[in-house]
């Protein structure tokens, strides 16, 4: 069973640049989570996309948007890249909308943007 | 919404010694919490979870928590600290994103614990 995988693991961005983060479910997953950690806090729900539609999205403005493809996968796209948005983005998988409690997460992106 | 609060941002023990990481949930309905352990650079792994079964709960690497609803409280115990529990612990519950039955987890801000040899 492969897990939940990430890339890329680091990310140095520039403010207003757009960036892409990719993310890959556990295998026979197919509701995918985003959340972004800032340096010591904890996650925060970005958005989940459950059958490649968005499912719900927490308190973040819409340049932060997504995707998620007929495999499952998942893209992070933020755009106009500012300084706070630098911290590690987490993917997390889970099976199922009603289920989508049990969710496992990926290693992270780490983007820096300066 | 609910919410999570875990008291201590940092807890010290001793190799051995009893670990007991705090938390704190409101909720106006039966709550799913769990606690995830993130070793330094990686993401979260889930250690256990409360979905409504048993009030105690078993986890991985000799980690357990009790769900006490009067207190509103899922604290995270282990007998005996190692070494390698060194790392930091986040308790989250699990909030309906909305009117549907999708959820999010909502996390607290976490407690980095450090293992004294």
């Amino acid at each position: 069973e492969t897990g939940v995988t990430q890339s890329p693991t680091h990310l140095i961005k520039t403010r207003g640049q757009q960036v892409t983060l990719r993310c890959s479910s556990q295998s026979g997953h197919n509701t995918v989570s985003w959340y972004q950690q800032a340096l010591g806090q904890g996650p925060q729900f970005i958005f989940q996309y459950y059958r490649e539609e968005e499912n719900g999205r927490g308190n973040f403005p819409p340049r932060f948007s997504g995707l998620q493809f007929p495999n499952y996968s998942s893209e992070l796209n933020v755009n106009a890249l500012e300084l706070d948005d630098s911290a590690l983005y987490l993917c997390a998988s889970s099976l199922g909308q009603v289920d989508s409690y049990e969710q496992y997460f990926g290693p992270g992106t780490r983007l820096t943007v300066t | 919404a609910q919410s999570v609060t875990q008291l201590g941002s940092h807890v010290s023990v001793s190799e051995g010694a009893l670990v007991l990481l705090r938390c704190n949930y409101s909720s106006s309905v039966p709550p799913y919490l769990f606690w995830y352990v993130q070793y330094p650079n990686q993401g979260l792994q889930l250690l256990l979870k409360y979905t409504s079964a048993a009030t105690l709960v078993k986890g991985i690497n000799g980690f357990e928590a009790e769900f006490k609803k009067s207190e509103t409280s899922f604290h995270l115990t282990k007998p005996s600290a190692h070494m390698s529990d060194a790392a930091e612990y986040f308790c989250a519950v699990s909030d309906p994103i909305s009117s549907g039955s999708a959820r999010q987890l909502t996390f607290g801000s976490g407690t980095q614990l450090t293992v004294l040899p």
